[in-house]
């Protein structure tokens, strides 16, 4: 199986700040890699798909970049509502498999 | 708008069986690859299981801590798809999510609870 590490499993920062979440796969994925948004009381969110392309209705001040095995998820200009948790996903093979989880909380 | 609606959840013993059912909108169901997901309380996600379309004679794909336990079916005249969970275990305890979308999830439902516990 892939194994999806996120290394960090917290982050605080404040409003207006950027911040940088890492996924590395332990076997090359090619850019099969997808990035979701969990906030309380609300449905996961695809973000991000194919390593760095946007889904439709991701703000443009989210972006991905990697491929290979290094992936990260950017977030410039921190809004309120980016709070939340954030998982990557491989889906190169089966079993599809997740990070552990990034949780980024206001500072 | 897109909308999938997960039910069947609930506390059930260790050695018994529960079936989740997921009852969608808003999209051509008989087209799409469903998928279920699951979150511990420690909130790490599983990928569960997976249906794909009549096209690909509707395969089926269980993780292995699911495999010969867990069953996914679907039904296209209702577009819902099902989760029969049989001889389940503690560790089965989470939330289970109802997916749309093809080996990424385009769409998830709000999730069911499933507590597995003496």
């Amino acid at each position: 199986d892939v194994q999806m590490t996120q290394s960090l499993s917290y982050l605080a920062a404040s409003p207006g700040e950027s911040v940088s979440i890492s996924c590395k796969a332990s076997k090359s994925i090619s850019n099969y890699l997808a990035w979701y948004q969990q906030k309380p009381g609300e449905a996961y969110k695809l973000l991000i798909y194919s390593g760095s392309t946007l889904q439709s209705g991701t703000p443009s001040r989210f972006s991905g970049s990697g491929s290979g095995t290094d992936f990260t998820l950017t977030i410039r200009s921190l809004e309120p509502e980016d709070f939340g948790l954030y998982y990557c996903q491989q889906y190169y093979e089966k079993p599809l498999t997740f990070g552990s989880g990034t949780k980024l909380e206001i500072k | 708008e897109v909308q999938l609606v997960e039910t069947g959840g609930g506390l059930v013993q260790p050695g018994k069986s529960l079936k989740l059912t997921c009852a969608t909108s808003g999209f051509t169901f008989s087209n799409a690859w469903m998928d279920w997901v699951r979150q511990s309380p420690e909130k790490q996600l599983e990928w569960v299981a997976q249906i794909k379309d009549k096209s690909n004679n509707y395969a089926t794909y269980y993780a292995e801590s699911v495999k010969g336990r867990f069953t996914i079916s679907r039904d296209d005249s209702k577009s819902s798809v099902y989760l029969q969970m049989n001889s389940l275990k503690e560790e089965d305890t989470a939330i289970y999510y109802c997916t749309y979308g093809y080996n990424l999830f385009d769409y998830w439902g709000q999730g069911v609870m499933v507590t597995v516990s003496s």
